[in-house]
């Protein structure tokens, strides 16, 4: 079973619009990472949240951890075609020294 | 610096040969770890060596090995290969195993099995 559920799935957002792609664990998390992949390339890393509360901000990119330490969510604000690609989650299993990833989220900004 | 290299950058094989792929991890890192990743999903965890032990393994089967050299570049070997193993194989690299640690990506294998 997938262990970090994303949502929504695919998103298609006009050029300035914000929006929001949300990563839920059916436990708590200890280090979420954002990443954003072009489709077929490698992964770039944007953020790591490790305490519950945590938000981190970079540009137009925020990422928030809640309290629980079961939910993460990052918010573009005023998007741009340079957005687009794929948002994954992914997180440490602790003790397992495994790491998982998120089902992704298919990003598309219309100019 | 040179971040994380993989070779091939794609690779056509045929049902039930073997093939092996290669990361160069960035310098400095000793940990390097594996994914497999199908069309449409997120990639999926397959192993992670650390000063060349394996500290990790996903849920593969035995057809896939793995390796960390001294100089801390490792190989990830697939054996009698499915269809089902068509994917990009991606390798990442990170300055240890301890907990909240970035890792840094290549930019992928893209294997092909007919």
């Amino acid at each position: 079973s997938q262990e970090l559920e994303q949502s929504p799935q695919s998103l298609i957002v006009q050029e300035g619009k914000n929006l929001t792609i949300n990563c839920t664990s059916s436990k708590t998390l200890y280090g979420l990472y954002w990443y954003k992949q072009k489709y077929g390339e490698g992964l770039i890393f944007l953020m790591m949240l490790q305490k519950g509360g945590e938000e981190k901000s970079h540009e137009k990119i925020t990422a928030k951890l809640d309290e629980k330490k079961q939910q993460s969510s990052l918010h573009i604000t005023a998007s741009q075609p340079s957005h687009a690609g794929i948002y994954l989650c992914g997180a440490d299993r602790t003790g397992t020294y495994k790491y998982i990833f998120g089902t992704g989220t298919r990003l598309k900004v219309l100019a | 610096d040179a971040g994380v290299t993989q070779s091939p950058t794609h690779l056509i094989k045929t049902r039930g040969q073997h093939v092996t792929l290669r990361c160069s991890p960035i310098s400095g890192h000793k940990s390097v770890s594996w994914y497999q990743q199908v069309l449409g999903q997120g990639p999926q965890f397959i192993f992670q060596y650390y000063e060349k032990e394996e500290r990790g393994r996903g849920n593969f089967p035995d057809r896939f090995s793995a390796r960390q050299f001294p100089n801390y570049s490792s190989e990830l070997n697939v054996n009698a290969l499915l269809l089902g193993d068509s994917a990009l194989y991606l390798c990442a690299s990170s300055q240890d195993r301890r907990f909240y640690n970035e890792q840094f990506f290549g930019p992928g294998t893209r294997l092909t099995v007919l």
